[in-house]
């Protein structure tokens, strides 16, 4: 069964640093993962999707990668803000691309303090 | 464009009662689907529709029903709310052409039931 987990909980850094946040997965038979952004009280928005057949992505201040035969993802945040205070979650989507469930991480929690 | 409309975003229900949450999407995506977040248990799917007139069970259907009788809308129907049922209900539809894909949520609705 697929399990998803993303560590840390929560993490708190200064203004400006370099962060990265961790997804694990232990089934390596996944078809995309994805990562998203969830504001207090609020959805989440998609961030970004990465392909089976992909190492990473980028968009903006962010990189996502994916090591597929060690069942890892890090997302990558460049020069941190307190705008990108947040809760972070990945997902997973399984198998051969017919099955459009998604299994998700609980999340990492970021504080940026400016 | 809208994206996907939840309503309401709170409600407080007693013990017994139903009701009904609502989501349109204006996207003309074919799949849309419930989930409710608990913490410590993250995102699990209730029930899911791949077009109109097609629904199926995701995690935890029980206590819930859903139709989908147009593309746009998809209600979910809580029978006989219980205190388990207290939870955030996202609504979320999706595109997928090839291997692309985009998922978007709706705002939640925060329901307590007493």
């Amino acid at each position: 069964k697929q399990e998803v987990t993303q560590i840390p909980a929560a993490l708190s850094v200064p203004e400006g640093e370099n962060l990265v946040l961790n997804c694990s997965f232990t089934d390596s038979a996944i078809y995309n993962l994805q990562w998203f952004r969830q504001d207090p009280g609020k959805g989440l928005t998609s961030l970004l999707l990465i392909q089976s057949s992909q190492r990473e992505q980028t968009s903006g201040r962010l990189n996502a990668s994916l090591d597929k035969s060690s069942g890892r993802s890090t997302l990558y945040i460049a020069a941190s803000q307190p705008g990108d205070s947040a809760t972070y979650l990945c997902a997973v989507r399984p198998g051969a691309g017919n099955n459009r469930k998604l299994i998700w991480g609980l999340g990492t929690s970021l504080a940026v303090n400016p | 464009n809208a994206g996907v409309t939840q309503t309401p975003k709170f409600q407080v229900l007693k013990t017994g009662q139903s009701m009904t949450l609502q989501c349109a999407q204006d996207m003309n995506h074919e799949y849309m689907s419930w989930y409710r977040q608990d913490p410590g248990m993250g995102l699990r799917l209730i029930h899911y529709s791949v077009g109109a007139g097609i629904t199926d069970q995701g995690e935890v259907p029980n206590g819930y029903n859903v139709s989908r009788s147009t593309t746009e809308d998809f209600p979910l129907r809580l029978l006989s709310a219980a205190p388990s049922q207290t939870s955030v209900y996202f609504c979320a539809s999706s595109y997928s052409e090839g291997r692309h894909e985009k998922l978007f949520f709706g705002s939640g609705t925060q329901l307590s039931v007493l």
